[in-house]
């Protein structure tokens, strides 16, 4: 069974400018999650989705950073206009939202950095 | 406040020797999911045990077990037998609810395995 994937893997990007992750998740996993996991830290929930409704954004800075998941399926997160602060690893994870564990799998990630 | 705290910033062991990884967590969900990730340095968070709010029975998988402590609010990684391949970060995160719900990770603590 494939894996999340992301990409691209790395970017570099100057400050000011906009950037866009895609994200594809494994197959029939209705929830999809982004992380921010900044140097040093632990990952921080940005947006999730079920299906391709959103359940929660509240940590979303929504003045730069947007997201969706069109179709139910991939999802894509842009920043817009990227700040110095916004260098991080994106992680995108997903899982099928059922009961017990419901185990989250993530992806490989994509590495953010702003000059 | 900080739902899951990881005392330990950095921690060693030998190899073939066990090593346990603290965990505290704060909830007042009585339903709640508590999950260990390890995190090499290529980036990509591995799902390695979940234990949950009701289960009786610690979790196992292979080398890895969890000592949950419900009244004491812990949940602590045993890694038996280290290996080489074992030296990451290691997160500790919960899920408040029963499922569905995005993860609290902690600030992560890093492993070193010596020869």
């Amino acid at each position: 069974e494939a894996g999340v994937a992301q990409s691209p893997r790395y970017k570099i990007i100057e400050k000011r400018q906009s950037v866009a992750f895609w994200c594809n998740p494994i197959s029939g996993h209705a929830t999809l999650y982004w992380y921010q996991q900044i140097l040093g830290q632990g990952p921080k929930l940005l947006i999730q989705f079920q299906n391709n409704g959103v359940v929660d954004d509240s940590q979303l800075p929504k003045d730069r950073f947007s997201a969706e998941r069109l179709k139910g399926v991939d999802s894509t997160l842009k920043i817009q206009p990227a700040k110095l602060e916004d260098s991080a690893v994106y992680l995108c994870a997903s899982s099928l939202a059922s009961w017990g564990p419901d185990t989250q799998y993530f992806g490989p990630g994509t590495r953010l950095t702003v000059l | 406040a900080q739902k899951i705290t990881q005392t330990q910033p950095g921690m060693f062991v030998q190899e073939k020797e066990a090593v346990t990884l603290d965990c505290t967590y704060d909830t007042s969900d009585p339903s709640y999911g508590l999950f260990w990730y390890k995190q090499p340095s290529s980036g990509e968070m591995i799902f390695l045990i979940y234990q949950g709010s009701y289960d009786q029975q610690n979790a196992t998988e292979g080398r890895y077990s969890l000592n949950f402590q419900k009244a004491r609010k812990s949940a602590n990684l045993v890694i038996s037998a280290s290996q080489l391949g074992d030296s990451a970060m290691y997160f500790c995160a919960m899920r408040e609810g029963n499922s569905g719900y995005a993860l609290n990770f902690g600030k992560g603590t890093s492993l070193l395995v010596t020869p």
